[in-house]
């Protein structure tokens, strides 16, 4: 079983939707956990950072499940901009790290 | 500079041929990282550097690639007689502190490399 696994993806959903990714990982010592966006072509770039008590910004919320090893990305009122693909990434103890393959995601107008 | 700054940004060789890629992180960073990204696939670790700590080389796919970090900054990952499947996005990262401190990890641009 690999570390961190998401969604496969792709999703295609219509500008205006709701979409959800999930990611589970392997670890039950993990203590970080983040949603990092990569445009096609570029490097991935901080999200949002998820919290045990799961947190917003702006559209996007992001939970946690530490007991299902699980943690989610919701995006509202999803934009053209939002296209990318979505990784999430864990780290524990003596590990660095740790990327999922991704989750893409295509918004049509 | 403002960011992680990566050198060069495009590199085609030859198989067989050395290739080194730089890699300047974020000024005060203490953690440095090497990941590969092939065309359509997820990040590969490679390395991971942490202060004056020995290296995490557990990443590395075979002695033909090295990497070090000199002075606490600036690294150099080597890739010795390439072959066309180090064909790939080198992406160096840094963060303020290892793993666990809370910090969040960051990109530079990439280093593209093709062997032909």
């Amino acid at each position: 079983r690999k570390e961190v696994e998401q969604d496969p993806g792709p999703f295609n959903v219509p500008e205006g939707a709701t979409v959800a990714f999930n990611c589970t990982y392997s670890n039950s010592a993990s203590q970080s956990f983040f949603w990092y966006r990569q445009d096609c072509r570029k490097e991935p770039k901080l999200l949002m950072s998820v919290y045990s008590s799961g947190n917003e910004d702006g559209r996007f919320t992001a939970q946690l499940n530490r007991a299902s090893q699980y943690i989610s990305l919701l995006i509202r009122d999803s934009k053209l901009s939002d296209s990318a693909t979505y990784l999430c990434v864990v780290t524990a103890y003596g590990q660095n790290f740790v990327f999922g393959p991704g989750t893409r995601l295509s918004v049509l107008p | 500079g403002a960011g992680v700054s990566q050198s060069p940004s495009n590199k085609v060789t030859e198989k067989g041929k050395d290739v080194e890629l730089r890699c300047d992180p974020i000024s005060g960073h203490t953690a440095l990282y090497w990941y590969r990204q092939s065309l359509g696939q997820g990040l590969e670790f490679l390395i991971y550097f942490q202060g004056n700590s020995a290296p995490d080389k557990s990443g590395l796919p075979s002695d033909r690639f090295s990497a070090e970090r000199t002075g606490g900054s600036v690294s150099t990952l080597t890739i010795q007689r390439t072959q066309q499947e180090d064909s790939a996005v080198y992406l160096c990262a840094s963060s303020l502190g290892g793993p666990l401190s809370g910090n969040t990890i960051y990109f530079g641009e990439g280093s593209w490399l093709t062997v032909v």
